[in-house]
C-alpha cells in the first residue's frame, strides 16, 4: 500500500514570508495513463477541504497565483510565495494513482508566527 | 453553484447502523466518481469509499471493508453511505466528494457521526 508522508507537520509562518510543504509517496505516482495524480488541499479552520492544486501543479479556478505545485515520481512540494493570514489552515497533500492505502498525508498545520 | 449537502449523521450505540446521504445540486453523477472521506476529531482527512456513478465499480478503505457500503441513486443525485456493526474509531465528521476535473473538485460541508454508549 501507498504511503504518503508530509513533512513538516507544524509550519509556523512570518506574514508575506514563503512557506514550503513537502510529501514524499512510498510509490510513483505517475499513473499507467502518464498522470500523475497528486493533489493539494487546504482546510481552513471549521471548514471542508478545498482543493488548490491537481496533478501537481495545475492551480483550481479561484486560487490565488501565489500558490505553486511542482514535483514528480515520488517527491512534491507545495509552494506559498507570501504567505497570508487567510493561509492559516491544514494543508493535505492527496494521490489519486493507486487506490490502495493512504490517499491524504498526515496533513501540515501552518500557522503564523 | 456546484452544493454537495450530506445527512444523516448523529449518535449511535457500538454495534449499530446508520445511514449516510449525500444530495448533489448543480452537478451531475454521470461519468463521475463519488467519495465518501471522514476526519475524526482534531485528526487528518481518511479515505473511506468511492463509487463509479453507473456503480459498477466500488472500492473500500481496509477499516471499512464488510461492515460499510456506498451506493448512488443517479435519478435523484443522491450518494449514499450505509453504515453497519459501527465502533467507537468510526467516530468522525464523514465528508461525502465528488469528481470533475480531478479527483475531490467538491466537497459537501460534512456530517458528524458519535459512535457510543
Amino acid at each position: 500500500d501507498v504511503v504518503m508522508t508530509q513533512s513538516p507537520l507544524s509550519l509556523p509562518v512570518t506574514l508575506g514570508q514563503p512557506a514550503s510543504i513537502s510529501c514524499r509517496s512510498s510509490q510513483s505516482l505517475v499513473h499507467s495513463d502518464g498522470n500523475t495524480y497528486l493533489n493539494w488541499f487546504q482546510q481552513r479552520p471549521g471548514q471542508s477541504p478545498r482543493r488548490l492544486i491537481y496533478r501537481v501543479s495545475n492551480r483550481d479556478s479561484g486560487v490565488p497565483d501565489r500558490f505553486s505545485g511542482s514535483g514528480s515520481g515520488t517527491d512534491f512540494t507545495l509552494k506559498i510565495s507570501r504567505v497570508e493570514a487567510e493561509d492559516i489552515g491544514v494543508y493535505y497533500c492527496m494521490q489519486g494513482t493507486h487506490w490502495l492505502g493512504d490517499l491524504f498525508g498526515q496533513g501540515t498545520e501552518l500557522e503564523i508566527k | 453553484e456546484v452544493q454537495l449537502v450530506e445527512s444523516g449523521g448523529g449518535l449511535v450505540q457500538p454495534g449499530g447502523s446508520l445511514r449516510l446521504s449525500c444530495a448533489a445540486s448543480e452537478f451531475t453523477f454521470s461519468g463521475h466518481w463519488m467519495h465518501w472521506v471522514r476526519q475524526a476529531p482534531g485528526k487528518g482527512l481518511v479515505w473511506v469509499s468511492s463509487i463509479f456513478s453507473d456503480g459498477s465499480r466500488a472500492t473500500y478503505a481496509d477499516s471499512v471493508k464488510g461492515r460499510f457500503t456506498i451506493s448512488r441513486d443517479t435519478a435523484k443525485n443522491t450518494l449514499y453511505l450505509q453504515m453497519n456493526s459501527l465502533r467507537a474509531e468510526d467516530t468522525a465528521v464523514y465528508y461525502c466528494a465528488g469528481n470533475s476535473v480531478d479527483n475531490f473538485d467538491y466537497w459537501g460541508q460534512g456530517t458528524p457521526v458519535t459512535v457510543s454508549s
